[in-house]
């Protein structure tokens, strides 16, 4: 139940596309889902962020989209770059368990070429 | 950059030692979380410490401790190192008392490796 599944492991996207990572749950009582960007070597930078009062949420050209019913959420990265090219991690936590740990996903590993 | 500091970058022990890790929270954070990240892996979660007490543990055992200060500062201590304790150690920090209060912000992380 505590588990955040995350696909797929690894993604390789042209310059300009769209790249497209999935993420699923089991626990209906987690209430925060962030995205996590991580490079080789730093810890991992806080993306995007969406809570379940919401469907999809828009930043630049990161947008998380929510389905509570589904129990799944997704990032999608418009007109990837190069620079893009990281590890992402989807993550979810109630701030009733224990303050709010995250439960990561097993992240994915995102190359865009030029 | 997040505000987020940690120390020391890198750390080698070899298995049976002991080692200190430390981190400074962000400032205006109250709440600071730890959590280690194995390579190729999510990070995952040891404890919280919210006004110098714990506030939630993970499934790690107890050689596994730490701290927090008044100035919202944190150590993570380990004792008896083993070979599998070898991964990035991750400090993160929050505002509880708002309405981001579950948002961490992440430190650098410390490296260590247990030969």
């Amino acid at each position: 139940q505590q588990q955040v599944k995350q696909s797929p492991q690894s993604l390789i996207v042209q310059k300009g596309g769209i790249s497209i990572i999935n993420c699923a749950y089991e626990n209906t009582a987690f209430d925060y889902f962030p995205w996590y960007q991580q490079f080789p070597g730093k810890g991992p930078a806080l993306l995007i962020a969406i809570r379940p009062d919401v469907s999809e949420k828009k930043e630049g050209r990161f947008t998380i989209s929510f389905n509570k019913s589904a129990k799944q959420f997704s990032l999608h990265i418009m007109d990837s770059q190069p620079g893009d090219s990281a590890t992402y991690f989807c993550a979810a936590s109630t701030i009733y368990n224990q303050g709010g740990k995250l439960i990561f996903g097993q992240g994915t590993e995102l190359s865009v070429k030029p | 950059e997040t505000g987020v500091t940690q120390s020391p970058t890198h750390l080698i022990k070899t298995r049976g030692q002991q080692v200190t890790l430390r981190c400074s929270s962000q400032s205006g954070h109250n709440t600071v979380s730890w959590y280690q990240q194995a390579l190729g892996q999510g990070p995952q979660f040891i404890f919280q410490y919210y006004r110098e007490e714990e506030n939630g543990r993970g499934n790690f055992p107890p050689r596994f401790s730490g701290l927090q200060f008044p100035n919202y500062s944190s150590e993570l201590n380990v004792n008896a190192l083993e070979l599998d304790d070898s991964a990035l150690y991750l400090c993160a920090s929050s505002p509880l008392r708002d309405r981001e209060r579950d948002t961490q912000y992440f430190g650098p992380g410390t490296r260590l490796t247990v030969l």
